[in-house]
């Protein structure tokens, strides 16, 4: 069965650093890539950006360019989402998913990370 | 590449039909998907190639479409299929974009 696991719900105050993840099979972290999508309280879903973790090659989408940083440990079939500085807007419900590339939907997706933001 | 759901809000009984349309601000071929997202779960993909149910995806899901207009249909709703439905257009790589969604709520 494919799974994409991710990390528990976080609070934290503005201007603190988080890291999230995702972790998957070895399957899906050798083959796919993996995309992250937040959705805002009360929104729908924005596509942020993915990356392939074979090779690290990174794709982000214009606005969250310079906002987020992913990564990925192959080794750990473990995706990240990283902020530097956390702000209020960016409370969220982060989900990641999975897709073979080109031309291809979003086939699995794990349950979400909610993190929230709030002094 | 824009995608625009109508409606915002569909209300319908247990056992009627449901229809759902998603529109593309240019044509993305038959690119298009539909996800059913419930609270608390991650998106389940429903539907691909604007018409092939993915694995598991009962039969009375359909997808028709293709260029820039596309529907979801679900022929007798049952009372797990209230959620919200997106489209997505994978058209255009890597930027997938999202409809806004369609609420699917029981009347």
């Amino acid at each position: 069965e494919v799974q994409l696991v991710q990390s528990g719900a976080e609070v934290k105050e503005p201007g603190e650093s988080l890291k999230i993840s995702c972790k998957g099979s070895e399957d899906t972290f050798t083959n796919y890539w993996i995309v992250w999508v937040r959705q805002m309280p009360g929104k729908g879903l924005e596509w942020m950006g993915m990356i392939y973790p074979g090779d690290s090659d990174t794709r982000y989408s214009p606005s969250f360019q310079g906002q987020v940083t992913l990564s990925a440990d192959k080794s750990l079939n473990t995706a990240y989402l990283q902020w530097r500085s956390l702000k209020a807007s960016d409370t969220a419900m982060y989900y990641c998913a999975r897709t073979y590339g080109d031309y291809i939907p979003f086939d699995f997706w794990g349950q979400g990370t909610l993190v929230t933001v709030s002094s | 590449i824009v995608m625009t759901q109508s409606p915002a809000t569909l209300s319908v009984s247990p056992g009627e039909r449901a229809t759902l349309s998603c529109r593309a601000s240019q044509s993305v071929t038959s690119n298009l998907a539909w996800y059913q997202h419930k609270p608390g779960q991650g998106p389940r993909l429903l539907i691909y190639g604007a018409s092939t149910r993915a694995t598991g995806i009962p039969a009375r899901f359909s997808g028709s479409g293709s260029g820039t207009e596309f529907t979801l249909t679900i022929s007798s709703l049952q009372s797990e299929d209230f959620a919200v439905y997106y489209c997505q257009q994978y058209h255009d790589w890597p930027r997938y974009t999202f409809g806004q969604g369609t609420k699917l709520e029981i009347k």
